[in-house]
């Protein structure tokens, strides 16, 4: 399968603060990317679906002045939580969209643990 | 609407069978994908299904029933390690996974 990777794999910050967090598929070309965020004992939210070289589009009551989100190329997507406040710790996690085999699935990164003191 | 369903938790014993049922209602249908995820860890890909029938890997097999907006995901032999969260997503006409909750499956010895 494929993999996709994510930087960092936790963070711990202050409060008013802005956090980056990388995503990256290392052996394919994801045009399309999305962000996904964890609360626990919850499933996962999608936050938003990012395109290589356009906006990202939100999902609805995500704030994009909050989470920016830059798909820079074709391997590489970032989040970043700014002004982050202690309600912004969650996990957060990307994947990728590729072809494999014919079949269009989505390989997740392995996360990034935030905490927002 | 889009909705996926799944039981909330399962409880099986080592070594058994165990089958965790998903039934989705999305707008236009490109696939159903099951993940397995760990507590604390990302999800990983275990199956994607789009054609009618049963597709074996290994212990996990998972079957789609299109018609019934039905599908299953099949654990044979049961070990410890399978303890973990189940997630059900069905992919729609936007190619956008809309995910269930999720059954934590609970392998006892």
């Amino acid at each position: 399968g494929a993999v996709v990777s994510q930087h960092p794999s936790w963070v711990i910050c202050k409060s008013g603060t802005s956090v980056k967090i990388e995503c990256r598929s290392l052996d394919f070309q994801a045009t399309t990317m999305f962000w996904y965020r964890q609360f626990p004992k919850q499933s996962l939210m999608l936050m938003a679906t990012s395109n290589e070289g356009s906006k990202a589009t939100y999902e609805q009551g995500v704030e994009k002045d909050k989470f920016l989100i830059n798909h820079a190329s074709l391997t590489l997507s970032t989040l970043t939580v700014t002004s982050a406040h202690p309600e912004d710790s969650s996990f957060y996690i990307c994947s990728a969209r590729t072809s494999w085999q014919d079949q269009e699935t989505q390989y997740f990164g392995p996360g990034t643990r935030l905490l927002v003191l | 609407g889009q909705n996926i369903d799944q039981p909330t938790e399962m409880t099986a014993t080592e070594g058994a069978i165990v089958q965790i049922n998903c039934t989705y209602q999305t707008s236009g249908f490109n696939g159903l994908f099951w993940y397995q995820q760990h507590a604390g860890e990302a999800p990983t890909f275990l199956s994607y299904n789009v054609l009618d029938g049963l597709e074996e890997k290994g212990r996990f097999s998972s079957f789609l029933s299109r018609s019934k907006g039905y599908s299953y995901l099949l654990l044979k032999e049961l070990q410890m390690k399978d303890s973990a969260s189940y997630l059900c997503a069905a992919m729609d006409s936007n190619y956008q996974l809309i995910w269930g909750a999720g059954t934590k499956l609970i392998i006892k010895p």
